[in-house]
Order: C-alpha cells, then structure tokens, then sequence
C-alpha cells in the first residue's frame, strides 16, 4: 500500500513558467511533509518542508501548498529556471517525540525546465 | 565532514557474493538512516539508528540484510548472497536528532549504488 502518492511522473515546464508537483497521502499520523530535489547521481536534498498547522509556506521561489482536509499538499516552483530541472519527491513522517519511521516517500516527479 | 560520506560509491557484485557499505554520518549527528532508491523510484526506509541502537528494522527487505553502528558514529549495512533483485542505489542519512516535531533536517549522502550480476 503506496502511502504517499505523487503526480505528475514527468512535467515539462517553459522557462519562466509555473512548475506543479502534487501529493496526496493516506495516514492522518503524518505531521511532516518535506519536499526533496535530487539531481542525477546525487543523494535527495531538502528543498522546503511544511507542518500540518499552516496551510502555505514560501521560500524564494518554492512554496508548499497543504490541504488537510484533502490530505494533499504541492509544490509551487515560481518562474522555474533550467538549473530547477531534477527530481522531485514529496514525503511524509511521523514520530513525534523521538519515533523512528523516518520519511515516506512518493515517487518522484522528473521535471524538465525547458529554455 | 561537510556532509553525509559513503563508500564505495559503486560496487559490482556477482550473485552470491558478500557486501559491505560504509556511512559516515555528519558529525554530532544522532540519528541515522538507511534508505534503498531502486532505479526511477523514491527512496524506501530499511532501517533507523538512534546512538547506536537501532530503534527500527522494519524496512530491511531479508535476514540477508544486516545493520550496525556499534559505537553510534559509522554505520554498516551488509547484504549477504547478493541477489539480482539487491541492485539499487543504498542510501545514508543522518540527523541531529529525528523528531518530526523538532524540524531538524535529515541530510543524505550520494548514495552506493549497488550492482548485483
């Protein structure tokens, strides 16, 4: 059972353009959801994280978007620039107060920023 | 280090064969990681050190793998009579200290991409 669900698989994005990376997940428990970038044979870095008490966080030209209710949150890549061009991955964790489990994973969008 | 170190960055393996991979966690950093990232696909939790106890096995796919970080600096993954389905890039990450409640972050090596033949 695929815990975190993550959509488009690949997107094509102008330079300049707007780049939209969706998840949805399925266990309320989560309580953190970070967005990661991996170029190619590199380890996923993180790109912007968000909790479950705000619905938007931005920084520089990333913003997660989150709709609890939904269960779903995206990432927002303003004027998205051919350096943006990579990997991406939503995740999800729980495990406040020390808890192991780590990050769930979606998939992974690949995102190609055309010039 | 500057980051999250593993070694050997490539390895090729005949069936059968013993593998050792090597992480070097980022310094004063509690909590450790090991993730599998087979091709196209996204990182998938095998197992979490905290010190050196290993709090979470779960994600550890068989008996033929095996985690250790004796003195909660370095850690060791070991898969035993490699398999084809064992090809995949292994993954090291640390933290200060995992809570998802205290924002720390949890940083990755490049990985040890792991070919079985």
């Amino acid at each position: 059972q695929q815990q975190v669900k993550q959509s488009p698989q690949s997107l094509i994005v102008q330079k300049g353009g707007i780049s939209i990376i969706n998840c949805a997940y399925e266990n309320t428990a989560f309580d953190y959801f970070p967005w990661y970038q991996q170029f190619p044979g590199k380890g996923p870095a993180l790109l912007i994280a968000i909790r479950p008490d705000v619905s938007e966080k931005k920084e520089g030209r990333f913003t997660i978007s989150f709709n609890k209710s939904a269960k779903q949150f995206s990432l927002h890549i303003m004027d998205s620039q051919p350096g943006d061009s990579a990997t991406y991955f939503c995740a999800a964790s729980y495990g406040s107060g020390g808890g192991a489990d780590g990050l769930t994973f979606g998939k992974g969008t690949h995102l190609i920023i055309q010039p | 280090g500057a980051g999250v170190s593993q070694s050997p960055r490539y390895k090729v393996a005949k069936r059968g064969q013993d593998v050792a991979l090597r992480c070097d966690p980022i310094s004063g950093h509690v909590s450790l990681f090991w993730y599998q990232q087979a091709l196209g696909q996204g990182p998938e939790f095998l197992t979490y050190f905290q010190n050196e106890a290993q709090l979470d096995k779960s994600g550890l796919p068989s008996d033929r793998f095996f985690a250790e970080r004796p003195e909660g600096s370095v850690s060791t993954l070991k898969i035993q009579r490699t398999q084809q389905e064992d090809s995949a890039v292994y993954l090291c990450a640390s933290s200060l200290w995992w809570d998802a409640s205290s924002g720390n972050t949890i940083y990755f090596g490049e990985g040890s991409w792991l070919t079985v033949v």
